[in-house]
């Protein structure tokens, strides 16, 4: 089996700040995620990586940016935080095999003062 | 619109009941549909994939589907109180090199269930 961490578990943050959200996994996956949850609107996808040298946009980019350092990272910035936004972040990964099951990780808890 | 959508909100069922889950798609390139689970304070984790018409068993967890209506349903018999959680009907189009193998989720179905 594998293990998805995540770095910070709990992350408060200043209006217009720069904050970035770590990921690893062990799991030697090609393809990683990163998704947003919020109380009533499920999860929304931000970016994935396809592979170690490949970055894509979900529905939900705008407002951040992301880097796969390396097969096992894969790292979100919030370019700039805006006031009372509060949500969950996770991330995920997968094998390339259509339908793959995709492994979350346990969330990052974004709050902004 | 959102592109899958599920029923109930929530749901409360008696200990060893039946807990019956709905899900529903707009897009037809949908192929692969996922249950997703999350315990409060986790992230979801797989419950249970189908990908071809009729039912799929595991366990207490019988997962049906019919890809005319795009219609996905998730029915959890002899309830436990560890059930409890929020649940995800999930789906994605066939693998390609430019899309991998993206989710797309519904909001979630709260799942009580009462000891």
């Amino acid at each position: 089996g594998g293990i998805i961490t995540q770095t910070p578990k709990f992350l408060i943050g200043q209006e217009g700040q720069k904050l970035t959200l770590k990921c690893q996994q062990n799991f030697n996956h090609d393809t990683m995620y990163w998704y947003r949850q919020d109380s009533g609107k499920g999860l929304r996808l931000i970016y994935y990586s396809i592979t170690e040298n490949d970055l894509q946009k979900g529905d939900l980019s705008e407002g951040y940016d992301a880097s796969r350092e390396k097969k096992s990272s894969f790292s979100l910035t919030v370019t700039s935080a805006q006031k009372n936004e509060m949500a969950v972040f996770l991330c995920a990964s997968s094998t390339r095999t259509g339908g793959a099951e995709q492994y979350f990780g346990p969330g990052t808890r974004l709050t902004v003062l | 619109q959102q592109k899958v959508q599920q029923s109930p909100e929530s749901l409360s069922v008696p200990e060893g009941g039946m807990a019956s889950l709905n899900c529903t798609s707009s897009d037809r390139n949908f192929q692969y549909f996922w249950w997703y689970r999350q315990h409060s304070g986790e992230g979801p984790k797989a419950l249970m994939s189908i990908f071809s018409d009729g039912d799929k068993k595991e366990g207490r967890f019988t997962a049906h589907l019919n890809k005319a209506s795009l219609h996905v349903s998730l029915h959890i018999r002899d309830s436990q109180p560890s059930d409890s959680a929020l649940y995800f009907c999930a789906a994605s189009e066939a693998m390609t090199n430019s899309a991998g193998n993206k989710l797309t989720f519904g909001i979630g179905t709260r799942v009580l269930v009462r000891p």
